[in-house]
């Protein structure tokens, strides 16, 4: 049990279109989903904070106007690169925290997003 | 503000040697700890936390609050345990439920 899933696993777009990532939790319900990027052979850097039906909350230094994020459910959250440029490109990868359990994440795949 | 150091980016031994994955927080609250792992291809998961105090896959850590470490250890490592470690700290208060993440350090087991 506690399977995230991401879509899709990889994109390439062209400098300037917008990208929607999703995440699912697909055999429980996720009180918060949070996302992250990774950069290659790095830590996970935390973007925001999602809880479903309110507003994402964003770490210090997060554009909120280029990552946008809707959780509009207890199974899925969505980011959504807007603008896309090519110093967006990177690894993403989503968690989600169970209800009633404390502490761990259940991570996704991941989302490889390349920008041209 | 919460931190977690790994002061090994690479770590390598042979198979059956004892291995120790160096993890240092810095956290004014009582923390919650865990260790994720990485293997190659693969997404993160959960390897423990602190609060269970068991082991797994051979894996020990113990939480030690007045060097605020908790190493990660293992008597004989396996080549199957080859991979990306991760040391995280839950926080409390306002964060609730957010992981920070150390750097991570590539445990490399050979033959």
């Amino acid at each position: 049990g506690a399977v995230v899933s991401q879509h899709p696993s990889w994109v390439i777009c062209k400098s300037g279109t917008s990208v929607k990532i999703e995440c699912r939790s697909l055999d429980f319900q996720a009180t918060t989903m949070f996302w992250y990027r990774q950069f290659p052979k790095q830590s996970l850097m935390l973007m925001a904070t999602s809880n479903e039906g309110s507003k994402a909350t964003y770490e210090q230094g997060v554009e909120k106007d280029k990552f946008l994020i809707n959780h509009a459910s207890l199974t899925l959250s969505t980011l959504t690169v807007t603008s896309a440029h090519p110093e967006d490109s990177s690894f993403y990868i989503c968690s989600a925290r169970r209800r009633g359990h404390v502490g761990e994440q259940f991570f996704g795949p991941g989302t490889r997003l390349t920008v041209l | 503000a919460q931190r977690v150091t790994q002061p090994e980016k690479l770590l390598s031994v042979f198979k059956g040697a004892p291995v120790e994955l160096k993890c240092n927080y810095s956290y004014s609250g009582s923390p919650e700890l865990f260790w994720y792992v990485q293997y190659s291809r693969q997404r993160l998961q959960l390897l423990l936390r602190h609060i269970s105090r068991e082991s797994i896959k051979g894996f020990t850590a113990d939480l030690n609050k007045g060097e605020t470490s908790f190493h990660l250890k293992k008597p004989f490592a396996q080549e199957e345990d080859s991979a990306m470690y991760y040391c995280a700290l839950g926080a409390g208060g306002t964060s609730y439920g957010k992981l920070t993440f150390g750097q991570g350090t590539i445990l490399t087991v050979h033959p």
